[in-house]
């Protein structure tokens, strides 16, 4: 079974600053999607970012982007410029690529505060 | 187009009292699934169905049951309610398929006390 390891439970940064979250994950497939959650008190779950793992090029979405790392098994998330509005716990989560394991395991998740 | 409706939003219950969590989702989502999330544990999953029909059971299954007798329709039922069912929990669904349909999408979650 795939396993997800988000190993801080805590990440601060001031307003204005950058971010990196970690997620590392253990698997033996070669193709899957991995994902950044976002939990914002509303508890909604919203998809922040999502990256396949065939692709070598890194997933960019604004001020969010990933640094994934294939053979360390590595998707940390970075936050560029951090708003308040960026405080939420994230979740990092894996999917696999093949039929019947398409249901994604998460991490524990980082609960991200941001100072002003 | 609403997604993904799960009700209630909250619910208290007392030991040992059953319950269902209504799921339903109108997008025809093959894959249908049910966490927990528990403070400091992320989303453990309990159970999931790949179709109608066909379920199976996740990480932490004990205590919970679960049928798909439509596409749309997912519920969750709590047989004999423990304090240790106290959680939030959330109903999710996704197709099959290609890079722009892996994405889960999620209900907007339960909040449950057992008493």
């Amino acid at each position: 079974a795939q396993t997800v390891t988000q190993s801080q439970p805590e990440m601060s940064v001031q307003e204005a600053e950058t971010v990196t979250l970690s997620c590392t994950y253990d698997t033996s497939e070669s193709d899957y999607y991995l994902f950044w959650y976002k939990q914002p008190p509303s508890r909604q779950m919203i998809l922040v970012i999502r990256q396949e793992a065939y692709k070598q090029q890194n997933a960019t979405e604004n001020r969010f982007s990933v640094n994934f790392q294939k053979a360390a098994k590595s998707f940390s998330l970075k936050i560029s410029d951090s708003q308040l509005g960026d405080a939420a716990m994230y979740f990092c989560a894996y999917r696999s690529a093949y039929g019947g394991s398409y249901i994604p395991t998460f991490g524990r998740g980082t609960s991200l505060i941001v100072h002003p | 187009n609403a997604g993904v409706t799960q009700t209630p939003k909250f619910q208290v219950l007392k030991t040992g009292q059953s319950m269902t969590l209504q799921c339903a989702q109108d997008m025809n989502h093959e894959y249908m699934s049910w966490y927990r999330q528990d403070p400091g544990m992320g989303l453990r999953l309990i159970h999931y169905s790949v179709g109608a029909g066909i379920t199976d059971q996740g990480e932490v299954p004990n205590g919970y049951n679960v049928s798909r007798s439509t596409t749309e329709d997912f519920p969750l039922r709590l047989l004999s309610a423990a304090p240790s069912q106290t959680s939030v929990y959330f109903c999710a669904s996704s197709l099959t398929g290609g890079m722009d349909s892996t994405e889960a999408f999620f209900g907007q979650g339960t909040r449950l006390t057992v008493v």
